[in-house]
């Protein structure tokens, strides 16, 4: 069993549609991070989170360290919002370095 | 304030040969991670590296990978004899503490063994 799991693996979603990807993780983390990345091109940092709710623009994150499960909400979603969406955690078992889940295939239609 | 910049972007490399990817950290960063992205595999640490020394390596193949930070200049990946299954993508972070969930990502660098 991974120690991050996502879900799902592929989403395919309608312009405007409200989406969720889930991430959920089995061990203590210090942070956890939403990262995205465009077909051949690189990561870029969304959100990092070790607590509560983070909100930039149309994207909002979550995360409830209790239950080990993050939620990344993409509200209004577009196709310019196509990418894989990728949870990194920090684990406290793992030192300094950074455990990712496989990542969510999002593809939104216009 | 520059970005992680990583070079080249795309490398071609055939069997055999030597492939050198470089990682310069955002200014002000003394810590760099090693990240690889086999074709339709999830990203997988290799190596975190502070100034001079390396901290966890415990990631990278145990023959032909090597990495450095020296002290001036950038952080370089080092894949000596490459083959097929080296080709993907390699990815640089970096970050001002050892703390990698701080750290900022580079644009990749996409090698290709032929």
């Amino acid at each position: 069993k991974n120690e991050v799991e996502q879900s799902p693996q592929n989403l395919t979603a309608q312009e405007g549609e409200f989406i969720t990807i889930n991430c959920s993780y089995s061990v203590g983390i210090s942070a956890l991070h939403w990262l995205q990345q465009h077909p051949g091109g690189g990561i870029v940092s969304l959100f990092m989170l070790s607590s509560g709710k983070k909100k930039h623009g149309r994207l909002i994150a979550t995360i409830n360290i209790q239950e080990k499960h993050s939620s990344l909400h993409i509200t209004a979603s577009h196709p310019r919002d196509s990418a894989v969406y990728i949870c990194a955690v920090g684990l406290q078992t793992s030192g300094s370095r950074l455990t990712f889940g496989e990542g969510t295939q999002l593809t939104v239609n216009p | 304030n520059a970005g992680v910049m990583q070079n080249p972007r795309h490398l071609v490399r055939r069997r055999g040969q030597e492939a050198r990817l470089r990682c310069s950290p955002m200014k002000g960063h003394s810590h760099v991670y090693w990240y690889r992205q086999l074709p339709e595999e999830g990203l997988k640490f290799m190596v975190y590296l502070q100034k001079e020394n390396i901290i966890d390596e415990s990631g990278m193949p145990k023959e032909r990978f090597s990495a450095e930070f020296p002290k001036e200049g950038p952080s370089i990946l080092r894949i000596q004899q490459v083959v097929r299954g080296d080709s993907a993508a390699y990815f640089c972070a970096s970050s001002p503490r050892g703390t990698a969930t701080e750290a900022f990502f580079g644009q990749g660098t996409r090698l290709t063994v032929v």
